[in-house]
């Protein structure tokens, strides 16, 4: 059965400094790779996904970037975290099935920027 | 501008009655959409779906209801159970270029008292 780890579960950084969440999946291959955001009172925003190694297409313009450099291994980083990065990640992945899909997520990251 | 939404942000229920979760879209090219549900501090998990062809979809104690000319979808919790009291979200995804990534709402606070 496919499963996907992310980790930590919790993190507390201060503004300015690097940050970097990581997402494996185990049990497919060619996953497709998200990441999320739930900032607090709105929903889930898109940040990034992959359709393959090294393919990664960026949703927000903001001070994050992701990384796909194995083919079930997803990163999220950034080099100087500010006070609005802060807020609960998300990491999820898909099967491409065509017309029936499904997401499944993480159990995700709470990150506080202080 | 937000092309899922969900106006009501939280729901207060009793136990054993119903409970209606509402979602309204604009993008007239949805054509699936699911609906996920989230515990504090972990990632959402699927709940149920309904592509555009169908008007109900029934999973055990869940109905969805798909109104395509109103632009609406609303998920049915019958009977309710304190259990259920979580985040709700709405997600509606269409396939313009070849990839299937869902737009969420904000979500729905539901709360079931015993």
């Amino acid at each position: 059965s496919q499963t996907i780890h992310q980790w930590p579960a919790t993190l507390v950084q201060p503004v300015g400094s690097p940050l970097s969440l990581e997402c494996t999946v185990e049990g497919t291959s060619n996953p497709n790779l998200y990441w999320y955001r739930q900032a607090a009172g709105r929903g889930l925003q898109l940040l990034f996904y992959s359709v393959g190694i090294g393919q990664i297409s960026s949703e927000v313009p903001q001070n994050l970037s992701a990384s796909r450099p194995q083919d079930r291994q997803f990163i999220l980083s950034s080099k100087k975290l500010l006070l609005s990065d802060s807020g609960f990640y998300l990491c999820a992945w898909s099967a491409d099935r065509g017309f029936n899909y499904g997401y499944t997520f993480g159990s995700g990251t709470r990150l506080t920027v202080v | 501008d937000q092309q899922v939404k969900q106006n009501s942000p939280s729901l207060s229920v009793q136990e054993g009655r119903i409970s209606i979760l509402n979602c309204d879209y604009t993008n007239s090219m949805f054509d699936y959409f699911l609906w996920y549900k989230k515990y504090p501090a972990e990632g959402p998990t699927f709940l149920i779906s309904i592509s555009s062809i169908k008007d109900k979809n029934e999973d055990g104690r869940f109905t969805v209801f798909l109104n395509k000319s109103a632009k609406h979808l609303s998920l049915h919790i019958v009977p309710s159970q304190p259990g259920d009291s979580a985040v709700y979200f709405c997600a509606a995804s269409a396939k313009p270029g070849g990839s299937y990534i869902p737009t969420f709402g904000r979500g729905t606070s539901l709360i079931v008292h015993p």
